[in-house]
């Protein structure tokens, strides 16, 4: 159990709908990331967060959007979907920045979008 | 920016050593390593911060080239629990976290 929560675990809906995915960090740890990992793909990064603020944004759709509350907890919001946007979402933390710190993942959202 | 990986995919039999490489064209501060079971989370193997650090516990260990921006993880005398798909991270100067594409271990009886 790395300590990072997401849910929920799986999640299937229509194409036009709009989803959230929830994320709560380790104790203790400010950044958090979201990922994006498609069918047998690599992870493709998709946004970072670092107590409460916007720190990095990776390949992120607009239809996407995401946030860090102050209790540091994140939620990715995704809209309009599309079939494409069936994937494994994964959201990641650590205590500080990527660059020195381990990055501990959660067990990821499983989004089936029909 | 994504690092890049190589060899894509590799086959071992248990016992034969295995390396894999990952490469960036832009400076690194530092360089991950996380391996992926099928559907799980990827889990942390370490992290290399300094210039020809070398680091590793057990049969795993990785090598940073900070001047090439290179790494390397080593896997020697590779068990079943090996198999799976092995990541590497790069940070840069720009602090993002980018993973490289991947590369797909199998490890046969």
């Amino acid at each position: 159990d790395s300590g990072v929560t997401q849910t929920p675990k799986h999640l299937i809906t229509a194409t036009g709908q709009r989803v959230t995915l929830r994320c709560s960090p380790r104790s203790g740890d400010l950044s958090v990331y979201w990922y994006q990992q498609s069918l047998d793909q690599g992870l493709q990064f998709l946004i970072q967060y670092y107590n409460g603020e916007e720190r990095a944004k990776g390949n992120i759709l607009e239809r996407f959007s995401a946030q860090q509350f102050p209790d540091l907890h994140s939620e990715l919001n995704l809209s309009s979907l599309e079939l494409g946007d069936s994937a494994l979402y994964f959201c990641a933390s650590s205590v500080n920045t990527a660059a020195g710190n381990t990055i501990y993942f959660g067990e990821g959202s499983w989004l089936t979008v029909v | 920016q994504q690092p890049v990986q190589s060899p894509q995919a590799v086959i071992l039999r248990e016992g034969e050593d295995a390396v894999i490489n990952c490469s960036s064209s832009k400076a690194l501060y530092s360089v991950h390593w996380y391996r992926q079971k099928h559907g799980e989370a990827p889990v942390f193997l370490m992290i290399l911060l300094k210039g020809g650090e070398q680091k590793g516990h057990e049969k795993i260990s990785a090598s940073f080239n900070e001047k090439k921006q290179q790494s390397s993880l080593y896997l020697t005398a590779s068990q079943l629990s090996y198999s799976g798909t092995y990541f590497c991270g790069t940070v840069g100067r720009g602090q993002n976290f980018v993973f490289g594409p991947g590369t797909r271990l199998s490890v046969l009886p």
